[in-house]
């Protein structure tokens, strides 16, 4: 079955510091892997979005790594802000799947002052 | 407009009654999906659209269920006989193509509480 785990499922920092979430998935054959920042009463946005030949892809203060071999992604936060308290959802596409992309239940960061 | 809107924002309704919410894709997007988010849950996928037609049903979990979209633009999703397991967050994606290969752009949700 396609899968798409997160973990921690929360977790709280101090403003400034740094966070790696990470995202391990079953999805096969695979096709792309997105991270998404979900604000609290709002939808997902998109951060980063990454095929199989991706290993690295940065957008400002996210990096997000993908091992398509271990089936394995993380997302770090460089110098946490305030604003970064959301849930950070992990999606995997299934190739072929025309759209039916598969969530992670996401990891609640908040950032603490 | 700017992005994809949803209405209503929330929405209360008792056990048993109909309810219909309705989704505004960006202009242009072909593609527009429904997705549900129970409490705690991951995002749940129910319908596509491309254009008009729904290819993919699959993600229907009941026939109460239901989805139209007309004229390639705005789509409503339709619940009969709302039941409390109901209750969640629904949210509407567009995107220019199929989202496999497309970003998704999500709507800010409708809450449905079921009574």
């Amino acid at each position: 079955k396609n899968q798409v785990e997160q973990s921690p499922q929360s977790l709280i920092i101090l403003e400034g510091k740094n966070c790696t979430l990470q995202c391990n998935y079953t999805v096969s054959p695979f096709s792309n892997l997105r991270w998404y920042k979900q604000d609290t009463g709002r939808g997902p946005v998109s951060l980063t979005i990454m095929t199989f030949s991706e290993n690295t892809k940065s957008n400002g203060r996210y990096t997000a790594t993908l091992d398509a071999d271990t089936k394995q992604s993380s997302l770090h936060i460089t110098a946490s802000q305030l604003s970064d308290s959301a849930s950070y959802i992990c999606v995997v596409s299934e190739r072929g799947s025309q759209g039916n992309l598969i969530f992670g239940k996401g990891t609640k960061l908040s950032v603490k002052p | 407009g700017a992005g994809v809107s949803q209405s209503p924002s929330n929405k209360v309704t008792e056990k048993g009654k109909d309810v219909e919410l309705r989704c505004d894709p960006i202009s242009g997007h072909t593609a527009l999906y429904w997705y549900r988010q129970s409490l705690g849950q991951g995002l749940e996928f129910l319908i596509y659209f491309q254009g008009n037609s729904a290819p993919d049903k699959s993600g229907l979990p009941s026939d109460r269920f239901s989805a139209e979209r007309t004229g390639g633009s705005v789509s409503t999703l339709t619940i009969q006989r709302t039941q409390q397991e109901d209750s969640a967050v629904y949210l509407c994606a567009s995107s220019v193509g199929l989202a496999e290969y497309n970003e998704q752009f999500f709507g800010p949700g409708t809450r449905l509480t079921v009574l």
